[in-house]
Order: structure tokens, then sequence, then C-alpha cells
């Protein structure tokens, strides 16, 4: 069964550094989304993106954060000057967009932990 | 503000009985709702939708039942067997929106 897939599982990062959190979603998918979960706390919505652009952000989604899909089958988030607080599993997910409910099929996660 | 809620942090249920998990929502823009099951460390994993011009939706053990006068869904388990043990998050959306998320219950399925 197809699945989206996340690399890598855990990042360390320091405070300031720049990291790029990979996602390869479900090949016949045309939607794709980020999405993060804070210690403790509810799964949030960061980003969706749709034809090569995005189509909704959130209100965390700020100047730092980006996303790209550089090639037919990547989607990459990246947060430019990390923080502390940006310590979370951030989940990608995609749908196919082609029935009435936008299911969404999300990945394990990427663990970010910023020192 | 939370637009969805699930009230319930935890709920205990007996291997081979029913288990209801509960949420409520505040929004009635929203088209459809879905219920996912996550474990430890792994992504959300989707169970069960219901569009919103619906008001049952069935799928092997599972059933979603959405009352809209109430702003009320459920989600039905039967039997419960000791794998349902996980945290269950209810979430809505509108058309390709990213989804909005309760707080999640922890269903825990006793022997």
């Amino acid at each position: 069964e197809p699945e989206v897939t996340q690399t890598p599982s855990h990042q360390v990062t320091q405070m300031g550094q720049e990291v790029i959190l990979r996602c390869v979603p479900i090949s016949n998918h045309l939607y794709f989304y980020w999405y993060r979960q804070i210690l403790g706390q509810k799964v949030e919505f960061l980003v969706s993106f749709y034809n090569n652009e995005i189509s909704e952000k959130s209100e965390i989604f700020d100047d730092q954060f980006s996303v790209e899909r550089p090639d037919g089958s990547n989607f990459t988030l990246k947060i430019r000057s990390t923080k502390l607080e940006d310590s979370a599993m951030y989940f990608c997910a995609s749908s196919t967009g082609t029935s009435t409910v936008y299911e969404q099929y999300f990945g394990p996660g990427t663990r970010l932990t910023v020192t | 503000d939370q637009q969805v809620k699930q009230n319930s942090p935890s709920l205990s249920v007996q291997e081979g009985r029913i288990s209801i998990l509960n949420c409520d929502y505040t929004n009635s823009m929203f088209d459809y709702f879905l219920w996912y099951k996550k474990y430890p460390a792994e992504g959300p994993t989707f169970l069960i939708s219901i569009s919103s011009i619906k008001d049952k939706n069935e799928d092997g053990r599972f059933t979603v039942f959405l009352n809209k006068s109430a702003k009320h869904l459920s989600l039905h388990i039967v039997p419960s067997q000791p794998g349902d043990s996980a945290v269950y998050f209810c979430a809505s959306g509108g058309g390709a929106d990213g989804l909005t998320f309760g707080k999640g219950t922890h269903l825990i399925i006793q022997p």
C-alpha cells in the first residue's frame, strides 16, 4: 500500500541553524501539507501546497518557513533560522483532492530537536 | 480558540465492548470530518471520514455519527480490540484546506 515517507526520522540542530525536512508524498496525490505537533499539544496545520504553490498557510508559517517541491517526488519544509520553540514533530501529509472529502494521509514524522 | 474539542483526555473500555469517542465543533462551515488513530512516535493514521451532508458512515468495526444540529460527532468501535489502544484524533476541514485537529482521546482497551 502506498505511503508517505519522511526523512530524517530525527534531526538535532543548534539554534539559528537552517534545517530541511524531506517528504515523499503518495505518488498520485495532488495536495501536500505540513503539520507540527509540539510535545503534549495538538497537531497544528502549517501549510498546504498545490500546483507548485502555497494554497493556504497558518499564522505559525512565518517568514522563517518555506516549502518547495524541487522535483516530481519530494516535498520539503525549510526552517531558515531555528528557534528553541521549533522543537516538535513535523508531519507531512498528502491528499488526492479528487473527492468531496479530502482525506489526508500522514507520514511517520520527523522529530526536530533544537538545542 | 478551540474549533474542534475532544473533552475526554482518556477512555478505558473492556475488550469486546463498544468504545465511543466524542468530538464537538464550533465552525458550521466545516465540509467534512475525519478520525485518525495515532501510536506514539508515529504519524496519524486515517480511519474513517464523513461528509457534512451525511449523518452516518460505517467501515467494518468503525462507525462515525454526525449530528449537525448539535455540532457533535462520535466514533464507535465495536467490538473493541487490544490493538485499538491508541490516541484518537477528531479533525475537520473544508475543501483542500488544512485540517483542524482536536487534542485527542487516549483509548485504553483492557483485557
